[in-house]
Order: structure tokens, then sequence, then C-alpha cells
């Protein structure tokens, strides 16, 4: 079994850029697939990131994701925040040893 | 384009089971691998179950394996994830969601079913 660590909360002024991490305890990040979704309260998540970097139609170009073997982890950048980015980012991937999904603890994104 | 209706709230006594639906419009249900997500009050998103396509089996997180069981009715498109013994930690929502190209994006969600344990 791996885990996916996520720092608890982050926070932003509007415009500016913030980068949320996803570390992998054990295993290869690259092994895996990594996709982010985020879920703003009281709905279901939705996905702004897919197979590490891919971003699905409708999501904008503001979004992106990494990943980066030397610190074992994937990384969500938002530029040019806006107020309706404040959400809750979760990080997941497939673990093959296990046969099944990891989420990450998930991140809530503060943009004052 | 999926859409994932779900049944709606359940309220339970500890040590009763719930059984939540999933319809699916726009897709049928054998073209879509379906997986159940549950999100306790103020916490994190919890893998529960789903189907690999790989195999095409259903498998279990090892959390809830012996006390989850999830079909599915392919006559009426409709996906069930049943939980026994349940106990006061179970109560959450809890999503189907569908990985719709078998790639490992959970690219569709149904609405959430709120599920209670209480005595």
């Amino acid at each position: 079994n791996f885990m996916l660590t996520q720092p608890h909360s982050v926070s932003e002024s509007p415009g500016k850029t913030v980068t949320i991490s996803c570390t992998r305890s054990s295993g290869s990040i690259a092994s895996n697939y990594v996709q982010w979704y985020q879920q703003r309260p009281g709905s279901a998540p939705t996905t702004v990131i897919y197979e590490d970097n891919q971003r699905p139609s409708g999501v904008p170009d503001r979004f992106s994701g990494s990943i980066d073997s030397s610190s074992n982890s994937a990384s969500l950048t938002i530029s040019g925040l806006k107020t309706e980015d404040e959400a809750d980012y979760y990080c997941q991937s497939y673990d093959s040893s296990n046969r099944g999904w990891v989420f990450g603890g998930g991140t809530k994104l503060t943009v004052l | 384009q999926v859409q994932l209706v779900q049944s709606g709230a359940e309220v339970k006594k500890p040590g009763a089971s719930v059984k939540v639906s999933c319809k699916v419009s726009g897709y049928t249900l054998t073209e879509l691998s379906m997986h159940w997500v549950r999100q306790a009050p103020g916490k994190g998103l919890e893998w529960m179950g789903g189907f690999d396509p790989e195999d095409g089996e259903t498998i279990y997180a090892q959390k809830f394996q012996g006390r989850v069981t999830m079909t599915e009715d392919t006559s009426t498109d409709t996906a069930y994830m049943e939980l026994s013994s349940l106990r006061s930690e179970d109560t959450a929502v809890y999503y189907c969601a569908t990985d719709s190209s078998s790639s490992g994006d959970f690219d569709y969600w149904g609405q959430g079913t709120l599920v209670t344990v209480s005595s």
C-alpha cells in the first residue's frame, strides 16, 4: 500500500499562483497516472487534471499538472487565482500492487 | 454525456444494511467502469471498490471486504452498492463514479447519497 500526502490547506491572493503537492509514500509516482479533483462545498468532485497533466475540456488552462520523480510527488498549479477556485482539491492514483484506487487527504484552497 | 442519478438519503440503525442505487443514462452500464467512493462529514474521499476492466472483476478496498457488495443490473443500467453491519463511522455521503475511458479518471459522478447511521 502507498499513501498520497497533501498539505491540509493553502491560501493565496486573487491573481497569484498556487501549487498543491501530492507526495507518494512508496513506489514511483511515475508508475501510475495521477488525477486531480476539485470539490466545492455540497457538490460532487470534478476532474481538473487527468493522466498527470491533461486538462478535460472546459477546465481553464490556468490549471496545470506535473510529476517530479526526484521528490516522488505530483503537483497541481493554479495560476491567475480567482475566488471561484476556492475549493478542496484531491489527488488520486492507482495502486497496482493492491489493485485499488488511492486518494490523497485533500487540500483546502482559500483565495483571499 | 454520462449522467448518474443516485437514490435518496437513508437513515439506518447500527447493525443494519443499506443499499444505494446509481442509475446511468447517456451510456450503457456495460460501457463503463463503475466505482463507489464515500466521504464522511468533514473528511476526505475514500475509494470503496469498483470494476477493474483488466480482468473484468469488481474489486473492493481491503477495509470493506466482507461488508460491501457491488452489483449491476444491465437491464436497467443501474448499479448498486450494499454495505452491511453498519456502524456510526459509516455515516457518510456515498458517491458512484465512472471511469468512462478506463484511464483511471473518475470523470462522471453521481450527486451523492447521505447515509446516516444512528440509534
